[in-house]
């Protein structure tokens, strides 16, 4: 059974510092994503980053970094530079499988999320 | 980018009347849409898969006759509360997976609640 543990149920950082939020995972299947969402108090889920269990290299979007370590089961999403807009609950996933587009397939297991405030 | 409208936005209703919720793709196909359901400052737990044309495939605990599910079309998927009560009062939240590329796109959640 798949399962997502973050551990940190809220973390503080100062603006312009980077920030790096724990995320573990567990499953006996080879194949797999991993993806961060930031969910704002408005709800809506949006996606950060993705990373595939074949990929060879850690996955970068902007300010996003993904350190994934596969022999750890641990798949940490570092934030750079926080900015006050980054306060928000963020939210580590992983999916079954890995479709042909790589970035999505699948439904999601969610972990518990951690909630972010940036301080000026 | 694709785009997933959620409606309502948000919705009060009296216990014992149902709801629906409509979870629509804007500018893609999905043959596959999942409806997630969120308590507050708590994860996304996954209620169900929709299939385009096809039955909805349950997660355990799930009551298939209290969430209705119905996904008539390669854009529209729905979800019905029947007979909601105070304990079914929550978030809940559509995704959608492209057709073609894969790609999961969230709506922008139903907040349900029940009086």
């Amino acid at each position: 059974a798949q399962k997502i543990t973050q551990t940190q149920p809220g973390m503080f950082v100062q603006e312009k510092e980077a920030v790096t939020l724990d995320c573990t995972y567990d499953t006996s299947d080879p194949s797999y994503g991993l993806f961060w969402y930031k969910q704002p108090s408005s709800g809506e889920m949006i996606f950060l980053i993705y990373q595939g269990s074949y990929d060879q290299q850690n996955a970068t979007e902007g300010r996003y970094s993904l350190n994934f370590q596969k022999a750890r089961k641990s798949a940490n999403l570092v934030i750079s530079a926080s900015q006050l807009g980054d306060s928000a609950m963020y939210f580590c996933a992983m999916r079954e499988g890995q479709g042909a587009g790589g970035t999505s397939y699948g439904k999601l297991t969610f972990g518990q999320g951690t909630i972010l405030t940036v301080h000026p | 980018g694709a785009v997933v409208s959620q409606h309502p936005s948000w919705v009060i209703c009296k216990s014992g009347t149902s709801v629906k919720i409509e979870c629509r793709s804007l500018d893609f196909q999905a043959t596959t849409m999942f409806w997630y359901r969120q308590f507050p400052k708590q994860s996304l737990m996954l209620m169900a898969t929709s299939n385009e044309g096809s039955k909805a495939t349950y997660e355990q605990g799930v009551e298939k006759d209290k969430f209705l599910i119905n996904h008539a079309s390669l854009t529209l998927s729905t979800l019905t509360v029947t007979s909601a009560h105070p304990e079914d009062s929550s978030f809940y939240i559509c995704s959608a997976r492209h057709l073609t590329n894969e790609k999961l796109f969230f709506g922008s959640g139903t907040q349900l609640s029940v009086l």
